[in-house]
């Protein structure tokens, strides 16, 4: 069974820092994708960041270039998010969740869909003085 | 960025009603679009992928369509778990982005 567990949340004061954890279980977690999704208290959700099987590669949103890092330990099936100069409105539900690629054929050529097929619980980042 | 509406942004439908959710894309996704359900205090649940694949072991009254920058979520009899927030995602270029989501009430 697929499982994701995020830890690291509390809260913190404006311009402070946290780091996230998301304990990953159940499937081969060098073989996928990872990313981090927030959701803001009463709002949508906001994708914040995607990291690739090896973490050679990673992907931001502009709001958090700069001061968040997304990584990996493949040896630990574990995701975090470093989260640095945090700002009130970043108050917010943190996900984890798994990015599945699959491959079909639409008119005539092969397309990689990507999705988030399991997410974590979440973990609430309070950002207050 | 691409932006993704959604309509309606709410609605009131009674069980066994046929439902439908918009999402248009402010360019073209082609199908790279997803659909997910979220209850609350839950995490999302992923609907459908590439615009009209069902995901393992989600009822099939659930359906998708679309293509290009516009896409619809249909759910063809509503049921009483069916009462949720409907988000739709683009998963084309990043940064990925959501639609701001559509409540489904009960009347």
């Amino acid at each position: 069974e697929v499982q994701l567990v995020e830890s690291g949340g509390g809260l913190v004061q404006p311009g402070g820092s946290l780091r996230l954890s998301c304990a990953a279980s159940g499937f081969t977690f060098t073989n996928y994708w990872m990313t981090w999704v927030r959701q803001a208290p009463g709002k949508g959700l906001e994708w914040v960041a995607n990291i690739k099987q090896d973490g050679s590669l990673t992907y931001y949103v502009d709001s958090v270039k700069g001061r968040f890092t997304i990584s990996r330990d493949n040896a630990k099936n574990s995701l975090y998010l470093q989260m640095n100069r945090l700002r009130a409105e970043e108050t917010a539900v943190y996900y984890c969740a798994r990015v599945f690629e699959s491959m079909i054929t639409f008119g005539g050529v092969i397309a990689i869909p990507v999705y988030f097929d399991y997410w974590g619980q979440g973990t609430l980042v309070t950002v207050s003085s | 960025d691409i932006q993704m509406t959604q309509s309606p942004s709410s609605l009131s439908a009674s069980v066994g009603d046929r439902v439908a959710i918009t999402c248009r894309a402010s360019q073209s996704i082609t199908i790279y679009l997803n659909w997910y359900q979220q209850k609350p205090g839950k995490a999302p649940k992923l609907l459908i992928y590439a615009a009209s694949s069902l995901q393992s072991g989600v009822p099939s009254r659930f359906s998708g369509s679309g293509s290009g920058t516009d896409f619809t979520l249909t759910i063809s009899s509503l049921q009483p778990a069916d009462f949720a927030t409907y988000y739709c995602q683009q998963t084309y270029i990043t940064p990925l982005t959501f639609g701001q989501g559509t409540k489904v009430e009960i009347k």
